[in-house]
């Protein structure tokens, strides 16, 4: 089956200073992928979509000069934390989709990562 | 857009029993909607999933089911074991792009 991988796994950093996610497909090219956040307890919310090649879009209430967004080839976008405070102290996780049958998407999430902002 | 409706919030049932899990959508362009279990610290992982063109789906012990008509998808587990013990979330997609229900903590007692 389809594999994403998400690196690092987890990460603890000092507020103000920025982190690095980042989101590979393995065995499948990804012309987008899904960023999400989920805080505890909570579900995954969507915060953006990744395009190859182009801008990320934004959901509403996500600060796009904050959580920068690159999609640099077709396995691989980053994520980048800016300037980060606790109240971004989250699990984020990625997602790929592939198309499958019927003309639906199966979307193949990362592991996620968890970012401690101190 | 969309939005996932997902009941109840918490389930606990004893080994063996069944489980339910209901959701509704609101968008009728949604045409895949996957079930993930999650386990604590870690991502959601697929359990099973179903399209539009079908109604009902089964995979061993799990089986979903879908109403097009009504926009409800539902979640069945049979003969539950303490590892089925997790957060469980529904999904509706469409052109991979997932909104997630709110989540189902189930609770499997020995």
């Amino acid at each position: 089956g389809a594999v994403v991988s998400q690196h690092p796994s987890w990460v603890i950093c000092k507020s103000g200073t920025s982190v690095k996610i980042e989101c590979r497909s393995l065995d499948f090219q990804a012309t987008t992928m899904f960023w999400y956040r989920q805080f505890p307890k909570q579900s995954l919310m969507l915060m953006a979509t990744s395009n190859e090649g182009s801008k990320a879009t934004y959901e509403q209430g996500v600060e796009k000069d904050k959580f920068l967004i690159n999609h640099a080839s077709l396995t691989l976008s980053t994520l980048t934390v800016t300037s980060a405070h606790p109240e971004d102290s989250s699990f984020y996780i990625c997602s790929a989709p592939r198309l499958g049958g019927y003309g639906s998407y199966e979307q193949y999430f990362g592991p996620g990562t968890r970012l401690t902002v101190t | 857009g969309e939005n996932v409706e997902q009941h109840p919030s918490t389930l606990s049932v004893q080994e063996g029993d069944s489980a339910v899990i209901k959701c509704t959508y609101s968008d009728s362009a949604s045409n895949y909607f996957p079930w993930y279990k999650q386990e604590l610290g870690k991502g959601p992982q697929l359990i099973i999933d179903i399209r539009s063109n079908v109604g009902e789906k089964k995979d061993q012990r799990i089986a979903v089911t879908l109403n097009k008509t009504a926009k409800h998808f539902s979640l069945h587990i049979t003969e539950t074991q303490p590892e089925d013990s997790a957060v469980y979330f529904c999904a509706a997609s469409a052109g991979g792009k997932s909104t997630f229900g709110d989540g189902t903590t189930l609770t499997v007692k020995p």
